[in-house]
């Protein structure tokens, strides 16, 4: 089973910061299994990015992923006030999906 | 516009059998490539993933639950199921049932429902 890393735990920023999160796997993996969601209190999560470095639908083009093998970051070019929230990295096994434990970013 | 909606009791006992049922509106769980999922968050935690159902009827769990756990789906309905065993206080979290996709370079839960809240307790 793949073990996700995310680092930091919390970052504190203002808007219009840059912001890059990391997402370190256990061992290598297909860039094409790797995804981010950000998520806010009392919601669900929304998916950001798919396949490492693919916007989902709607996603604002200040977030952007990128990374291989064992490194992926997802980075938001400039924090809007709407962004605070929590950002996970997902990995999807052939039999196994995990989840990196997040990065919080607040004000 | 594809929409999931989880139903099933609050509150289980400890020992008891947790039984969630998400009902599909806008697509039909039969339709792929789609894998009809389930996932849960504990109290201020982290996501954990579940289990899956595929479109195909293939099952996919996750190995920490594997012993205590049976997704299906009943497409007359269209809808997908979860029982968890034996449940302790440990399976106390808000679950969600999600539609994860696969994407031509990648994949991603798009479609979460709203998520409900289990508490185990006697």
């Amino acid at each position: 089973e793949i073990v996700l890393t995310q680092s930091p735990g919390t970052l504190s920023l203002s808007p219009g910061e840059r912001v890059t999160l990391s997402c370190r796997a256990s061992q290598s993996v297909n860039s094409n299994s790797l995804t981010w969601y950000q998520q806010k209190p009392g919601q669900a999560p929304r998916l950001l990015i798919y396949g490492a470095s693919n916007r989902a639908t709607g996603i604002p083009d200040r977030f952007s992923g990128s990374g291989s093998g064992t490194d992926f970051t997802l980075t938001i070019s400039r924090l809007e006030p709407e962004d605070f929230a929590v950002f996970y990295c997902q990995h999807y096994g052939r039999s196994s999906w995990t989840f990196g434990q997040g990065t919080k970013v607040e004000i | 516009q594809v929409q999931l909606q989880e139903s099933g009791p609050g509150l289980v006992k400890p020992s008891q059998t947790l039984s969630l049922t998400c009902t599909v509106s806008g697509d039909s769980i039969s339709s792929g490539p789609y894998y009809w999922s389930w996932f849960r968050q504990h109290p201020e935690k982290g996501l954990e993933w579940i289990g899956y159902i595929q479109y195909s009827g293939i099952i996919y769990y996750n190995p920490s639950l594997r012993s205590r756990l049976t997704i299906s789906a009943d497409t007359s309905k269209n809808q997908f199921s979860l029982m968890l065993s034996s449940v302790t206080a440990a399976d106390t979290a808000m679950y969600y049932c999600a539609r994860a996709r696969y994407y031509v370079s990648g994949y991603g839960v798009d479609v979460w429902g709203q998520g409900t809240t289990v508490t185990v307790s006697s």
